[in-house]
């Protein structure tokens, strides 16, 4: 199946510091999405970005298809924003498969 | 919100015991999933339903099994629970394949 690494696996930032999440992808993809696993356990959808940028505050994302890969940006981070960031994709079996994770860890 | 419905929440039940998961999709959805999410394992793919039937199945042992019954909702079983079996299971739904997936809030179950 296909195969999703998610570098770096643990982040420390500074509140109001930039940071850039990497995910790599082993094949052609139909379904690319990132989420932010809060401390209470919720997933909540930042992107579905199969290809191309999008933004949406301080996040945006960015899939570029052909290289197989993805970067999630966040920008003037805030403590609200600690938690696991996973990147999922979907390659024509239609079920996400996710990468491990990146823990953020942003303090004060 | 992400309109995914599961309950319950929590869930402490004791080995060899017998639960039932229930996932209900956001409006419109046809399609839901179920993941677990352990320690060990991150978030695996079990099962996958399409309009009632099954579309796709993942690392799903065989003392677990699930449905779609005709108003879309799902329940996902787990019998003869096992120590290991103690995780975070979440239910997914889109309304298409490859469209964008929305998790519920995930039903903990811890087995003792």
């Amino acid at each position: 199946g296909i195969q999703v690494e998610q570098s770096p696996p643990d982040l420390i930032l500074q509140e109001g510091a930039n940071s850039t999440l990497r995910c790599n992808f082993s094949d052609s993809v139909n379904n690319l999405q990132w989420f932010h696993q809060n401390p209470w356990g919720q997933l909540i959808n930042l992107f579905y970005i199969p290809s191309g940028t999008k933004q949406n505050g301080r996040l945006s994302a960015t899939t570029v298809a052909t290289e197989r890969y993805s970067l999630l940006y966040i920008s003037s981070s805030q403590t609200t924003d600690s938690g696991v960031y996973f990147c999922a994709v979907g390659a024509g079996s239609y079920q996400l498969t996710f990468g491990k994770g990146t823990k953020l860890s942003v303090i004060p | 919100d992400s309109g995914v419905t599961q309950t319950p929440k929590h869930l402490i039940t004791a080995t060899g015991q017998r639960v039932t998961l229930r996932c209900s999709p956001r409006s419109g959805d046809l399609s839901v999933y179920w993941y677990q999410q352990s320690l060990d394992q991150g978030l695996q793919f079990l099962i996958q339903y399409y309009n009632g039937e099954e579309r796709a199945k993942g690392n799903i042992l065989e003392r677990f099994s699930a449905q779609q019954f005709p108003d879309l909702h799902s329940e996902l079983n787990l019998s003869s629970l096992e120590l290991g079996d103690s995780a975070l299971y979440f239910c997914a739904s889109s309304v298409a394949t490859g469209a964008e997936a929305f998790f519920g809030q995930g039903t903990r179950l811890t087995v003792v």
